[in-house]
């Protein structure tokens, strides 16, 4: 049973222009809500997270919206660079000693 | 401040063998945690130990083990490998207390099996 389920499963976007990757979560109890940034050859690093009494949280160029309501969050990337060519993971778990569960990941290609 | 290391990076095994994967934390960190990680799977948790004690187990076989010592390193064996153990194995250790439950993840150990 996938309790994160997160789309598309690649992306390519134009230098300059906006990413954005769902993810969708089953578990209402889910309280922490991170994403993930994996380059090739390199384990994955925490990139912003968020908690569920916030709707967005930004910082620089990327931003989490997040939505209770309709179990869903999303990651924004403004301004896309090659550089954020990457895979990016979303996450969630309850906070209090319980594991991450991860989405299946997004291969984003930024092309000049 | 020291990453999270992982060894070997690097292993081929073939089917039937056992494999053993060890995971030195971020100085300070009591908790460990592993992932195997797919291409069709995305990250999958496979269990966390914390002060030498398993404290959270996935859903895999009981093939895959672990254990960690008192200076919080941990390694893990996979018993009579099979062809789709092959996978990246991703160790990560956190500190719990008071921390923000941010995981950091080693470059992990790439298994194939033949």
């Amino acid at each position: 049973q996938q309790q994160v389920k997160q789309s598309p499963q690649s992306l390519i976007v134009q230098k300059g222009g906006i990413s954005i990757i769902n993810c969708a979560y089953e578990n209402t109890a889910f309280d922490y809500f991170p994403w993930y940034q994996q380059f090739p050859g390199k384990g994955p690093a925490l990139l912003i997270a968020i908690r569920p009494d916030v709707s967005e949280k930004k910082e620089g160029r990327f931003t989490i919206s997040f939505n209770k309501s309709a179990k869903q969050f999303s990651l924004h990337i403004m301004d896309s660079q090659p550089g954020d060519s990457a895979t990016y993971f979303c996450a969630a778990s309850l906070s209090g000693n319980t594991p991450l569960v991860f989405g299946k990941g997004t291969r984003l290609s930024v092309i000049a | 401040k020291a990453g999270v290391t992982q060894t070997p990076r690097y292993l081929i095994k073939t089917r039937g063998q056992q494999v053993t994967l060890s995971c030195s934390p971020i100085s300070g960190h009591r908790s460990v945690s592993w992932y195997q990680q797919t291409p069709g799977q995305g990250l999958q948790f496979l269990f966390e130990y914390f002060s030498e004690t398993q404290r959270n187990k996935g859903n895999f076989p009981g093939r895959f083990s672990g254990r960690q010592f008192s200076n919080s390193r941990s390694e893990m064996n996979v018993s009579t490998l099979e062809l789709g153990d092959s996978a990246l194995y991703l160790c990560a250790s956190s500190n719990p207390s008071g921390g923000s439950g941010e995981l950091f993840f080693g470059e992990g150990s790439r298994l194939t099996v033949l």
